[in-house]
């Protein structure tokens, strides 16, 4: 019931394309959804983050869509570039207590 | 302000040994947690500390244990190194650890390498 999944494992996208990553999760007291970006040799940085009443929330080129019902929220990095390629974890918790995470997607953006 | 700083970056140690791994949050963050990171089991909840205070606590071994001090920093220890714990050990702080959606600040971790 702890437990965050995450797919896909690796994603290759094309200079510019849609970057989409999806995370499951099923305890129902999880209140917060951040997601993190980590590069190799960096600790993970905090990228988006979101509650459960809002379905969607957009920051720049980033976008989390979450569906409450299906406990399922995923993120979305448009003109994907580059400079994006890193390995992505998403997370939940409840009342700000320990993060769980997700088994981290590593994203390769091609030029 | 300065981000969190954990010291050291990298460490070889041998089996059966222990090694102690120290953590500065930023500023005015009074809680700091502790979490492993390797490629199998990706990133696992160690502990959380607040006020001198262990709050929380992973499923992992006693062998694992930390603490905090006055002035917020935190130290991990690992007593008898096990093969199995070479890993990246990450530290984040956040303010209090209990608001809501509060966010937690990892550091750049310590390697440790067990031989």
């Amino acid at each position: 019931q702890q437990q965050v999944k995450q797919s896909p494992q690796s994603l290759i996208v094309q200079k510019g394309g849609i970057s989409i990553i999806n995370c499951a999760y099923e305890n129902t007291a999880f209140d917060y959804f951040p997601w993190y970006q980590q590069f190799p040799g960096k600790g993970p940085a905090l990228l988006i983050a979101i509650r459960p009443d809002v379905s969607e929330k957009k920051e720049g080129r980033f976008t989390i869509s979450f569906n409450k019902s299906a406990k399922q929220f995923s993120l979305h990095i448009m003109d994907s570039q580059p400079g994006d390629s890193a390995t992505y974890f998403c997370a939940a918790s409840k009342q700000g207590g320990k993060l769980i995470f997700g088994q981290g997607t590593e994203l390769s953006v091609k030029p | 302000k300065a981000g969190v700083t954990q010291t050291p970056r990298y460490l070889i140690k041998t089996r059966g040994q222990q090694v102690t791994l120290s953590c500065s949050p930023i500023s005015g963050h009074r809680s700091v947690s502790w979490y492993q990171q390797t490629p199998g089991q990706g990133l696992q909840f160690l502990f959380e500390y607040f006020s001198e205070t262990q709050r929380n606590k992973g499923n992992f071994p006693g062998r694992f244990s930390g603490r905090q001090f006055s002035n917020s920093r935190s130290e991990m220890n690992v007593s008898t190194l096990e093969l199995g714990d070479s890993a990246l050990y990450l530290c984040a702080s956040s303010l209090s650890g209990l608001a809501e959606q509060e966010t937690q600040y990892f550091g750049p971790g310590t390697r440790l390498l067990v031989l």
